[in-house]
């Protein structure tokens, strides 16, 4: 069964730090690469990678895809209240049938 | 700028009985989906419509019915709701398709079965 695993499940900070949000996956055959942004209700898109790309960046938040160790990663920097939300990942994947597999999402929570 | 729009916000159905929840987009996409979001489970695709007048089983289709009506409109039908579907609904819609383009989400419907 593909298998998207998202880590850690629950991250607290403080303002001002950088933090690492890891998404893994067992299958290699993918076409892209999503990461999301819930706050309170829909989830938001961030950032979309392919399969050929490697990295994304958006202000003080960017994506990388390393398709070595079967992983992506999202940091941000000098993080703020704001940004406290879940983040999910989801993997596009093309083996069998085409379909978009979400991660369980890491909840991140910056203290002030 | 209304994008995906879905009601109703919440909605408390007792075990058995039946409800639709309705979804509507304004950006001209092709493709539409549910997903329901359950703790510690991130989004599981219920039905998807990849265009007018098509319909798939995603993930989780059992206990659910879809209806793509037209090109705006995708809704998700409990027929004998169960405690087992207390989640929260979402409706998403993508221009290309979900891995081409990126998915907009509606608002999400909160539904409890007792």
């Amino acid at each position: 069964e593909d298998k998207v695993v998202q880590s850690p499940l629950s991250l607290v900070v403080h303002e001002g730090d950088t933090v690492t949000l890891n998404c893994s996956y067992e299958v290699t055959n993918f076409r892209s690469l999503l990461w999301y942004k819930q706050e309170k209700k829909a989830p938001t898109f961030l950032f979309m990678l392919t399969s050929s790309g490697i990295e994304k960046k958006s202000g003080r938040l960017s994506s990388i895809l390393d398709k070595k160790e079967l992983s992506s990663i999202l940091n941000i920097t000098a993080t703020q209240t704001g940004d406290s939300a879940i983040y999910l990942c989801a993997f596009y994947f093309i083996q069998g049938a085409q379909k978009l597999v979400f991660g369980q999402g890491t909840r991140l929570t910056i203290n002030p | 700028n209304a994008g995906v729009t879905q009601t109703p916000k919440f909605q408390v159905l007792k075990t058995g009985q039946s409800m639709t929840l309705q979804c509507a987009q304004d950006m001209n996409h092709n493709s539409m989906y549910w997903y329901r979001q359950d703790p510690g489970m991130g989004l599981r695709l219920i039905y998807y419509s990849a265009s007018e007048g098509t319909t798939d089983k995603g993930e989780v289709p059992n206990g659910y019915n879809v209806s793509r009506l037209n090109k705006r409109e995708f809704s998700l039908r409990l027929e004998s709701a169960a405690p087992s579907q207390t989640s929260v609904y979402f409706c998403a819609s993508s221009e290309l398709g979900a891995g081409r383009s990126p998915l907009h989400f509606g608002n999400g419907t909160r539904l409890t079965v007792t």
